[in-house]
């Protein structure tokens, strides 16, 4: 059974680029949950899909946006990147979307925004 | 708006000893209540969780204790070993929603 992973690890961008981080769901979940976990701070939520629908958002604006696959497998797009969005990047799998269904990180992807 | 605080962001203990992190929450909607573990350049572990309707969790060297009327949580390592040392992340949830709203973290260095 593989874990969570995530590609790519490390990526460098400029200001008003777009970017694409991808995520693997561990084998069996049917979640995935986004983090963004800036330097010195904990994760925060960004958005969860379930079953290819987004089941909930935290408090970011629209141009986080995400898709999920029928494998499960997860997208997350950032689109005119801010200096601010430098961060590390964490999805997390799980095999329902409650609070009782523990949820499995990925290593992250560090973002730099130049 | 942090709703779940660690007031300290380092915790140095001598091997074998206990160690306490502590965590605080604001929101008393939270129920559920984890702890999760994390080593550089990987992604949090999963360590302990504790719903609302228990006070006292165990699983091996780590025991967790929740105090709702304190809104406030504990995590004990008894003994500590240097495996421990690592980024230990207090988070809170709500029942049947999805998000886990985590605090800044603890540093523990378990020194030899």
């Amino acid at each position: 059974e593989t874990g969570v992973t995530q590609s790519p690890t490390h990526l460098i961008k400029t200001r008003g680029q777009q970017v694409t981080l991808r995520c693997s769901s561990q084998s069996g979940h049917n979640t995935v949950s986004w983090y963004q976990q800036a330097l010195g701070q904990g994760p925060q939520f960004i958005f969860q899909y379930y079953r290819e629908e987004e089941n909930g958002r935290g408090n970011f604006p629209p141009r986080f946006s995400g898709l999920q696959f029928p494998n499960y497998s997860s997208e997350l797009n950032v689109n005119a990147l801010e200096l601010d969005d430098s961060a590390l990047y964490l999805c997390a799998s799980s095999r329902g979307g409650l609070a009782g269904d523990t949820q499995y990180f990925g290593p992250g992807t560090r973002l730099t925004v130049l | 708006d942090q709703q779940v605080k660690q007031n300290s962001p380092s915790l140095s203990v001598q091997e074998g000893r206990i160690s306490i992190l502590n965590c605080d929450y604001t929101n008393s909607m939270f129920d559920y209540f984890l702890w999760y573990k994390k080593y550089p350049a990987e992604g949090p572990t999963f360590l302990i969780s504790i719903s609302s309707i228990k006070d006292k969790n165990e699983d091996g060297r780590f025991t967790v204790f929740l105090n709702k009327s304190a809104k406030h949580l504990s995590l004990h390592i008894v003994p500590s070993q240097p495996g421990d040392s690592a980024v230990y992340f207090c988070a809170a949830s709500v029942a049947n929603d999805y998000k886990l709203s985590f605090g800044a973290g603890t540093t523990v260095t378990v020194r030899a």
